[in-house]
């Protein structure tokens, strides 16, 4: 049994680009939530995402976007990197019924913007 | 405002010695209180997860401890070793939501 997988593990882009990560969730679970996560700091909550629309939303901009898929993958999209986008970004997935229960992380996308 | 806090920031220990790292947190209603454990550069982990009416729970040599009425929650390390080095963050839940509110994290390093 698969837990939650994430791809890539690196990014490096530049200033102004945009960038797609991903997220397959634990086998069974139906929810997926992302953080951010900077040097030092714990995980800021982006967003969540069940039946394929995004049920909760944290303090993030419009930049950040995302997507759930019927097969409950998740990407999460950021437009117009900024420097301070430079973070792990960390996906958890759930059942939606039991989120407080069960919430599992992947192993994170360490972006880095220059 | 909810919010979570931990302390120390970051602690040093000797490999078999033992360590208690706290958590204070003001989120209300309160539903439930996690710690996990991050690897640098890795997903947390889950280490314990306790409810209201739950005052200790124990995984391994790991032990959290919770008081709902002080709003304070305490994880013990017993016998220390070298893998125990990372950061460990308390993390807790509000009823009425599924959001989960981390705490900074507390950096611990175990050396020989």
């Amino acid at each position: 049994d698969a837990g939650v997988t994430q791809s890539p593990t690196h990014l490096i882009k530049t200033r102004g680009q945009q960038v797609t990560l991903r997220c397959s969730p634990k086998s069974g679970h139906d929810t997926v939530s992302w953080y951010q996560q900077a040097l030092g700091q714990g995980p800021q909550f982006i967003f969540q995402y069940y039946e394929e629309e995004e049920r909760q939303r944290g303090n993030f901009p419009d930049r950040f976007s995302g997507h759930q898929f019927p097969n409950y993958s998740s990407e999460l999209n950021v437009n117009a990197l900024l420097l301070g986008d430079s973070a792990l970004y960390l996906c958890a997935s759930s059942l939606f019924f039991l989120a407080r229960e069960t919430q599992y992380f992947g192993p994170g996308t360490r972006l880095l913007v220059l | 405002k909810n919010q979570v806090e931990q302390s120390p920031q970051s602690l040093i220990i000797l490999e078999g010695k033992n360590c208690t790292l706290q958590c204070n947190y003001t989120v209300s209603p309160f539903s439930n209180l996690r710690w996990y454990k991050q690897d640098t550069g890795r997903g947390p982990v889950s280490l314990t997860i306790m409810t209201f009416s739950e005052n200790t729970k124990s995984n391994g040599r790991y032990t959290a401890t919770l008081d709902a009425d002080t709003k304070q929650s305490s994880l013990h390390i017993t016998a220390s070793q070298l893998s125990d080095s990372a950061s460990y963050i308390c993390v807790v839940s509000a009823s009425g939501t599924d959001k989960l509110i981390f705490g900074t994290g507390t950096r611990l390093q175990v050396f020989p």
